[in-house]
């Protein structure tokens, strides 16, 4: 079975400073897909980045963007120019690209304080 | 376009009573999971549906809990009876099914927030 690790429950950053949030899988399978979600007070979980497994190429988003190593497991997130409000809880998370088993596991999560 | 649309927002209940949460998909997506969220153990997948065939209910935690898929769009998930453990944050999220070009995410309702007495 599949199973994502993010193994820092809490981060600080100062504001416009730069932060990495870990996050490392394992599986068995080839073809993937591999996500950050952030989840504010709202509630509201939001897509930040997404990464295909197949392709070797770094997502990036504007300030976000992804250190995939895919023999070592590892997908870490790096937020540039950190701002008040990326303060969340971010949430790695890692779908098999097979249909007949591409259901979502999510990391436990990492809260993220931004400091003023 | 709407988004995923989650009723109630918010539940107060007593221990015993029935609770039903319900989930209207994105129009085109076809595959649905009910997630339940808490402090203590984080996102737990509950059950997904693929073209509302179950496809994986094995995080359900009890026979108190049943999810239905009644049509393409529509999902409710019950609980019968509530327990004050079953108190939570449950999300409903949708996606396109795999291979129809999609990258996979999910998108996720606004969650509903259980609260057993």
């Amino acid at each position: 079975a599949q199973t994502v690790t993010q193994s820092q429950p809490e981060m600080s950053v100062q504001e416009a400073e730069t932060v990495t949030l870990s996050c490392t899988y394992d599986t068995s399978e080839s073809d993937y897909y591999l996500f950050w979600y952030k989840q504010p007070p709202s509630r509201q979980m939001i897509l930040v980045i997404r990464q295909e497994a197949y392709k070797q190429q770094n997502a990036t988003e504007n300030r976000f963007s992804v250190n995939f190593q895919k023999a070592a497991k590892s997908f870490s997130l790096k937020i540039s120019d950190s701002q008040l409000g990326d303060a969340a809880m971010y949430f790695c998370a890692y779908r098999n690209a097979m249909n007949r088993d591409d259901k979502i596991i999510f990391g436990k999560g990492t809260r993220l304080h931004i400091l003023p | 376009d709407a988004g995923v649309i989650q009723s109630p927002r918010h539940e107060v209940t007593e221990m015993g009573q029935e609770v039903t949460l319900r989930c209207k998909l994105i129009s085109g997506h076809n595959s649905l999971f009910w997630y339940r969220q808490t402090m203590m153990r984080g996102l737990e997948l509950l059950i997904y549906f693929n073209n509302n065939v179950p496809i994986d209910d094995s995080g359900m935690p009890e026979d108190r809990f049943s999810a239905k898929m009644p049509n393409a769009s529509f999902s409710t998930l019950k609980i019968q009876p509530s327990e004050p453990r079953d108190s939570a944050v449950y999300f409903c999220a949708s996606s396109l099914g795999l291979g129809q070009g999609n990258t996979g995410e999910l998108f996720f309702g606004e969650g509903s927030r259980l609260t057993v007495l």
